[in-house]
């Protein structure tokens, strides 16, 4: 069954570091999105992507957070200049229509 | 974004059906009714979702009341690797690519 894949599931950084975090969509889908959970809070959404542009960004996805889908696969998030508060589990979905697939998440520790 | 209303926690035993009740009293007319789950340590997975009628998959039904402001997600048999939290998500069904807005869920508990 195809699935969607994150690398890498855990990524220590010092914080004001730059950090790509990557994830592979299934291969037929049209639709991407990032979402976040920090430890023991509800899973936030922060972009959601079509057609080579962002369709929607939250609050949280500021001028710090970057999305590009480079190749055919591959779909990443960078955070430009890493804070405390970034610390969370990243997820990546993707979609063709109603249903999304999240990946198993990247989990980012901030120093 | 319209609000859904879910139990914080119910426990169930193994092998026996479980209804998790959700409110949306103040649900539009182009708003689905979509149920995700997360299981510990995972990313978020999908389970049904519904508009008007009820829905039948192979992992649940979704009985949906006839003014749509609250619906029921039911487990037939409960087993230990449905322990999760379950989502109650109400997402505009104009936009295909619209967003999922997570709120707390309910904690499912499964008893041996």
């Amino acid at each position: 069954e195809p699935e969607v894949t994150q690398t890498p599931s855990h990524q220590v950084t010092q914080m004001g570091q730059e950090v790509i975090l990557r994830c592979v969509p299934i291969s037929n889908h049209l639709y991407f999105y990032w979402y976040r959970q920090i430890l023991g809070q509800k899973v936030e959404f922060l972009v959601s992507f079509y057609n080579n542009e962002i369709s929607e960004k939250s609050e949280i996805f500021d001028d710090q957070f970057s999305v590009e889908r480079p190749d055919g696969s591959n779909f990443t998030l960078k955070i430009r200049s890493t804070k405390l508060e970034d610390s969370a589990m990243y997820f990546c979905a993707s979609s063709d229509f109603d249903e999304q697939f999240f990946g198993p998440g990247t989990r980012l520790t901030v120093l | 974004d319209a609000k859904t209303t879910q139990p914080n926690s119910m426990e169930s035993n193994e092998e026996e059906p479980v209804h998790l009740p959700c409110n949306h009293s103040t649900i539009s007319g182009t708003d689905y009714i979509h149920w995700y789950r997360q299981l510990p340590s995972q990313g978020p997975e999908y389970v049904i979702h519904g508009l008007t009628s009820n829905v039948n998959n192979r992992m649940a039904s979704l009985a949906i009341a006839e003014d749509r402001k609250s619906s029921t997600l039911i487990l037939h048999r409960a087993t230990l690797r449905d322990a999760a939290v379950y989502y109650c998500i109400l997402r505009d069904g104009a936009g295909a690519n619209s967003k999922l807005t997570f709120g707390k869920g309910i904690t499912l508990s499964v008893r041996p």
